[in-house]
């Protein structure tokens, strides 16, 4: 079974400090990681997916197969990054698979 | 610009009632999926559609039945609400430009938080 765990239920940081937020997943084959992000008092939205490796809003994540990980990281947060940030897996034909969530919490 | 629409934004019921969640997309989307969201517990999937008249049970169908009879619309259904069922209720849609489908980009909507008393 494929599962997604996302250890930390908080992160609090200061404005321009780096943050990471971890993923780790379980799942033998090939997946396919997102994360997906949620502002308050706005829609569950795509921030961005490994298979793109793009940079969005200044986060990146890359999938780590031998660590099984697919952590997000920005260099420098911004007060308008807090929010609930979901890391997703599929794998074959499956459906997302969501983890619990971090809520990212930045600070002035 | 509103993609998924959700009918209720906030819905207050009693143990044993019958409650209707409406959903509605207007992408044209062949997959349509329920979520509840739970702090602590993040998402679960309830049941999942992708096609009309199709469903497909997802992690946690108890307590639950769904409806497709258009495309565009996907119905949760608490035949007899609990207090359990008290939660935050997302829809969500997707194309299907992959085969591999839980890879196509779902789009939420606003979400329907529903107290059951």
């Amino acid at each position: 079974a494929q599962r997604v765990t996302q250890p930390e239920k908080l992160l609090s940081v200061f404005k321009g400090a780096p943050v990471e937020l971890k993923c780790n997943y379980s799942y033998s084959g090939s997946p396919e990681l997102f994360w997906y992000v949620q502002y308050s008092r706005q829609r569950l939205q795509l921030l961005l997916r490994h298979i793109s490796r793009e940079s969005i809003k200044g986060f990146t994540a890359d999938l780590n197969k031998g660590e099984t990980s697919f952590h997000l990281k920005k260099p420098f947060a911004q007060e308008e990054d807090s929010a609930m940030y979901y890391c997703a897996l599929t794998a074959g034909y499956s459906t997302l698979t969501f983890g619990k969530g971090t809520m990212l919490l930045v600070s002035p | 610009d509103v993609k998924v629409t959700q009918s209720s934004r906030y819905l207050v019921k009693r143990t044993g009632e019958k409650v209707f969640l409406e959903c509605v997309q207007d992408m044209d989307h062949e997959n349509m999926f329920w979520y509840r969201q739970d702090p602590g517990l993040g998402l679960r999937l309830i049941y999942f559609s992708y096609d009309v008249k199709m469903k497909e049970k997802g992690d946690i169908p108890e307590g639950y039945s769904v409806s497709r009879e258009k495309k565009e619309r996907f119905s949760l259904i608490l035949e007899s609400a609990s207090t359990n069922q008290t939660s935050m209720y997302l829809c969500a849609s997707s194309s299907r430009d992959r085969a591999a489908w839980g890879a196509n980009v779902l789009t939420f909507g606003a979400g329907s938080r529903l107290t059951v008393l």
